[in-house]
């Protein structure tokens, strides 16, 4: 069973607030990802990282800033949250060719 | 462009009937995942295939790929309620990055 773990699940938060989703591993995946999804809609990449201090965009323009300190670690972070940012930000970590294992997700609300 | 197209995005069939969901990819990949989502949940890993002509099966799916026609698919057998949710097809183009295809949602109906 995956061990990657997203906080919080759920955030409902006002317009201009700073704030960081949490996502961490304990299977010492190299690559990690960050992606967006719209309710029912496909998955866009956002971040990726293939290890501590590599961290690169990825296909969907984001407003977002990750950093990779540790292995285990990839926050996401939004400096000014703005309503355009309400979507499910889901977590998922990997090694080699196996498929990337996902976390629970965060579901973000920004009124 | 690096792109993975599904179809039919929408899927309702009867228990029991079998059904093939399609995906095809625009360059060459020798890695496809197949992944399947709830409602409101995250995503779970269904199979890996990972060289042309690769077939697997866990219970009524079964995903086979063929690098040629750069054409995955997965056959249901027998549908039954429980398999009704999104799936995702998602394929490495040897970035090391998956892209993923729009999905398909299935719905089983009694």
């Amino acid at each position: 069973e995956a061990d990657i773990y997203q906080t919080p699940r759920y955030l409902v938060i006002g317009t201009g607030k700073k704030i960081t989703l949490e996502c961490s591993q304990t299977m010492g995946h190299d690559k990690m990802y960050w992606y967006q999804q719209d309710p029912g809609m496909e998955l866009h990449l956002i971040h990726y990282s293939y290890g501590v201090n590599s961290t690169e965009k990825g296909d969907l323009s984001s407003e977002s800033t990750v950093s990779r300190i540790r292995t285990e670690h990839f926050p996401l972070t939004l400096e000014s949250a703005r309503p355009s940012h309400t979507s499910q930000y889901l977590c998922a970590s990997g090694q080699g060719y196996t498929e990337a294992f996902f976390g629970q997700g965060t579901r973000l609300t920004v009124v | 462009e690096l792109k993975v197209e599904q179809n039919p995005l929408f899927l309702s069939m009867q228990e029991g009937k079998n059904y093939t969901i399609y995906c095809n990819y625009s360059t060459t990949s020798d890695r496809l995942y197949w992944y399947r989502q709830d409602p409101g949940k995250s995503l779970e890993s269904l199979f890996v295939l990972l060289s042309n002509g690769a077939v697997k099966q866990e219970g009524r799916l079964m995903a086979s790929l063929d690098t040629k026609a750069r054409l995955s698919t997965l056959h249901i057998t027998a549908a039954v309620h429980d398999l009704s949710a999104t799936y995702f097809c998602a394929a490495d183009f040897g970035n090391e990055k998956l892209t993923f295809g729009t999905g398909t949602r299935l719905t089983i109906i009694p």
